[in-house]
């Protein structure tokens, strides 16, 4: 079954650039979603095929995939962006499966 | 705008079967070509995809849990359901419904539901 591997965690000041990746093999031949879960609340999108904004995500928040690393760019950064960020793919592979990535916890110093 | 909000038991006995069920409103379950999701997240964990559900009553679910899940739909109602059986401490989680199309993100989800199995 396909994999993404996030980092566990990322840390970054307020005001600097937090960038967030999710790994798997050639991952840059699927369409990567990025999910914002704060404490105690439901995911919301922030990021969908690979670089959309949902209406209403500002636009701080931006996104890449290429090769094996899809990214999640959070530029100046806030302390209300601290929250779990999770990417999700589908596996078309593997009978339409939905695979999510581990979770990064982003903290904001 | 569409809204989905599970509902079901919060505790269940091990060996049981846990039985929750999303409502969708703002729109009907079965227009739009949606698949409609269910997803569990252990406490402290990441989100786990357990499976979805065409309108048409096509179901995928995940290799791990597949001999223990049904997910099934009520377009009458406009409820989707789940249903996870012999389960045992493991199964305690967040259970989330979440509305998605093939290629596409889940967007929206529900609130949630925590479900815990315990004597």
């Amino acid at each position: 079954s396909y994999v993404l591997t996030q980092p566990p965690s990322v840390s970054v000041a307020p005001g600097k650039t937090a960038r967030i990746t999710c790994g798997g093999n050639n991952i840059g031949s699927k369409s990567v979603h990025w999910y914002q879960q704060k404490p105690g609340q439901a995911p919301v999108l922030v990021i969908y095929y690979d670089s959309d904004r949902p209406s209403g995500i500002p636009e701080r928040f931006s996104g890449s995939n290429s090769g094996n690393t899809a990214t999640l760019t959070i530029s100046r950064v806030e302390a209300g962006d601290e929250a779990d960020y999770y990417c999700q793919v589908w596996d078309s592979s593997s009978d339409h499966l939905v695979v999510f990535g581990g979770g990064t916890k982003l903290t904001v110093l | 705008q569409v809204q989905l909000q599970e509902s079901g038991p919060g505790l269940v006995k091990p060996s049981q079967t846990l039985s929750l069920t999303c409502t969708v409103s703002g729109g009907s379950i079965s227009s739009g070509g949606y698949y409609w999701s269910w997803i569990r997240q252990h406490p402290g964990k990441g989100l786990e995809w357990i499976g979805y559900i065409y309108y048409s009553g096509s179901t995928y679910y995940n290799p791990s849990l597949k001999s223990r899940v049904t997910i099934s739909v009520d377009t009458s109602k406009n409820q989707f359901s789940l249903k996870l059986s012999s389960v045992t401490a493991a199964d305690t989680a967040v259970y989330y419904c979440a509305r998605g199309m093939e290629w596409e993100p889940h967007d929206p989800w529900g609130q949630g539901t925590l479900v815990t199995v315990s004597s």
